[in-house]
């Protein structure tokens, strides 16, 4: 089955510093990549669709200037929160677009970022 | 707008059946999905449906009305690790995913 990964899949930072979260197709060309947040027993929500070789779109909300993203790749996205605060803490999950029969999203296994 | 509900928490006893209910209004519709998540993992995939009526996969089964904007999952033969969240989500008519809040499920010995 399709694979995706995360890197790394949990980090603590300091306030104010920059975090880089990889997400990687492993075994199929991703042009769609998915960044979701889910915080403790909430669902997850939709930061922004990532697509290769163009500008991500983001979810109404969310700033995307402080959550940069690139898709320079058909299997890499990052998704790099810059200037964290402690809010920003959460379990940060990509998804990236599998088979079009199944309209099927595989998810990475997700990163849990804490920030002190 | 865009709504899914489905029940909060729900408890079961190993070796039972149990049916999660979802209903939803979104705009436009691609399918239906169900996931499942253990707590501090993500979520993954069960059951996809985009036709009325069900769908059996082993001990899961997924049921889909569209015309009442209504999905069950079935659960058989339950097991101490079926114990997590089962999230169902919807596929919109931008192919974007709208997410239920989820439902715990407990299983007791």
């Amino acid at each position: 089955g399709a694979v995706v990964s995360q890197h790394p899949s949990w980090v603590i930072c300091k306030s104010g510093t920059s975090v880089k979260i990889e997400c990687r197709s492993l075994d199929f060309q991703a042009t769609t990549m998915f960044w979701y947040r889910q915080f403790p027993k909430q669902s997850l929500m939709l930061m922004a669709t990532s697509n290769e070789g163009s500008k991500a779109t983001y979810e109404q909300g969310v700033e995307k200037d402080k959550f940069l993203i690139n898709h320079a790749s058909l299997t890499l996205s990052t998704l790099t929160v810059t200037s964290a605060h402690p809010e920003d803490s959460s379990f940060y999950i990509c998804s990236a677009e599998g088979k079009r029969e199944l309209n099927e999203q595989y998810f990475g296994p997700g990163t849990r970022l804490t920030v002190t | 707008g865009q709504n899914i509900d489905q029940p909060t928490e729900m408890t079961a006893t190993e070796g039972a059946i149990v049916q999660i209910n979802c209903t939803y209004q979104t705009s436009g519709f691609n399918g239906l999905f169900w996931y499942q998540q253990h707590a501090g993992e993500a979520p993954t995939f069960l059951s996809y449906n985009v036709l009325d009526g069900l769908e059996e996969k082993g001990r899961f089964s997924s049921f889909l009305s569209r015309s009442k904007g209504y999905s069950y999952l079935l659960l058989k033969e339950l097991q101490m690790k079926d114990s997590a969240s089962y999230l169902c989500a919807t596929m919109d008519s931008n192919y974007q995913l709208i997410w239920g809040a989820g439902t715990k499920l407990i299983i007791k010995p």
